[in-house]
């Protein structure tokens, strides 16, 4: 079956950039997904590529798409500290089966 | 709004009861899905519903069952079967797999 893996946690500096990493194993994955989720809430939609493409950029959100070696990242530029919660990525799963498979998260915190 | 509505928000469960969580959605999408997120983790499926009448298991569906009688609603029954329910429960719909799942805000179930 599909795994996906993230780093658990990353901290940066209100204003710098951050990136948190991805890598999964289905080649096939026709979307691959990003999700923020804040304390106690739901998951948000953040951003999704299409596996035909290599980058998509929305407003402060970059997404970059490794086909070759299957890792996604997402930058957050000019990080604030409201960016802070658990990022998750999502993909396909290679089964067959209609149904993503999540990382585990990246907690990311900004620190003022 | 176009929305999901997860209800209740807190649920608690005694010994041997069976307890329903509700999830609806006016977003006119044909599939729905139920997961579990236990704290720390990512999210495990536990079934799922591409069209009305017909539903599939996910990776944990022991202790659970779900109903999928209308396009809007797909709720799940957590069973006395389910000797550790306590974690958050989300719910998700989409157009169609594999495009974007929205999710709802979850229900938190505890066990009294």
């Amino acid at each position: 079956g599909e795994d996906v893996e993230q780093s658990l946690f990353l901290s940066v500096r209100e204003g710098d950039s951050s990136v948190i990493n991805c890598t999964y194993t289905d080649s096939s994955s026709t979307y691959l997904y990003w999700y923020k989720q804040e304390p106690g809430a739901g998951l948000q939609l953040l951003t999704y590529i299409f596996s035909n493409m290599d980058m998509k950029q929305d407003q402060r959100l970059t997404v970059l798409l490794n086909k070759k070696d299957k890792h996604l990242s997402l930058r957050i530029a000019d990080t604030q500290t409201g960016d802070s919660a658990i990022y998750f990525c999502a993909s396909e799963e290679g089964t067959g089966r209609r149904a993503l498979t999540f990382g585990s998260g990246t907690r990311l915190q900004v620190q003022p | 709004d176009g929305g999901i509505t997860q209800s209740p928000k807190y649920l608690f469960r005694k010994e041997g009861q069976n307890v329903t969580l509700s999830c609806e959605q006016n977003l006119n999408h044909d599939a729905m899905y139920w997961y579990r997120q236990d704290p720390g983790q990512g999210l495990r499926l536990i079934y799922y519903s591409q069209i009305v009448n017909d539903f599939q298991k996910g990776d944990i569906a022991e202790g659970y069952s779900v109903s999928r009688e209308k396009k809007e609603s797909f709720p799940l029954t957590v069973t006395s079967a389910q000797k550790n329910p306590t974690a958050f429960y989300l719910c998700a719909s989409s157009y169609r797999f594999p495009e974007p799942q929205h999710f709802g805000d979850g229900t938190r179930l505890s066990i009294l």
